[in-house]
């Protein structure tokens, strides 16, 4: 099983429609939470930490759930420069501990 | 402005090569990284530093070397042991390796090394 694991993808969304990530992570031990964005040929840039009680930012909404080691990404009235593949980091008690997901890549098509 | 610079940004390798790809950053950040990252996929770990002069391997050490003499500076040296080279990389820093809150991974430009 791999240690944090998202949405395959990709989502093809027209604009202004909501779309949600999803991730799971696999060590219960976790301490925190980010999604990042990573636009085409470019480094990943933090968006969001994710915080226990869940979190707003503008348009993104990000939860945890600890029981189930879930977290997720809701993007509310999505624009075109939303499109952009979007990455699950957990930090892992051990190690290097930041563990990144595999990223869902989003289009959001006019 | 405050940062990670990684250079150069394009670079070109022939068979049988040793490259150095340069990184340093100024955040202040005990904590660095190397990651590589192929079309379509996740980042993979290289290496990793806690602190100067030391450094861990990730996942994918084999055919890349490190060093880590200055806090600011965690350069990367794909090797000609390294089968196949052509890819992304990315160099990050953290505060730290510690579990507390704000702790977060930030990243430089990155570098695209391909081999001809």
């Amino acid at each position: 099983r791999k240690e944090v694991e998202q949405d395959p993808g990709p989502f093809n969304v027209p604009e202004g429609a909501t779309v949600a990530f999803n991730c799971t992570y696999s060590n219960s031990a976790s301490q925190s939470f980010f999604w990042y964005r990573q636009d085409c040929r470019k480094e990943p840039k933090l968006l969001m930490s994710v915080y226990s009680s869940g979190n707003e930012d503008g348009r993104f909404t990000a939860q945890l759930n600890r029981a189930s080691q879930y977290i997720s990404l809701l993007i509310r009235d999505s624009k075109l420069s939303d499109s952009a593949t979007y990455l699950c980091v957990v930090r892992f008690p051990y190690g290097q501990n930041f563990v990144f997901g595999p990223g869902t890549r989003l289009s959001v098509l006019p | 402005d405050g940062g990670i610079t990684q250079s150069p940004k394009y670079l070109f390798r022939k068979e049988g090569q040793n490259v150095t790809l340069s990184c340093e950053q100024n955040l202040n950040h005990d904590a660095m990284y190397w990651y590589r990252q192929d079309p379509g996929q996740g980042l993979r770990l290289i290496y990793y530093s806690q602190i100067v002069n030391d450094f861990q391997k990730g996942d994918i050490a084999e055919g890349y070397s490190v060093s880590r003499e200055k806090k600011e500076s965690f350069p990367l040296t794909v090797t000609s042991a390294q089968k196949n080279p052509t890819a992304f990389y990315l160099c990050a820093s953290s505060i730290d390796l510690e579990l507390h809150s704000g702790n977060t991974i930030y990243f430089g430009e990155g570098s695209w090394l391909t081999v001809v």
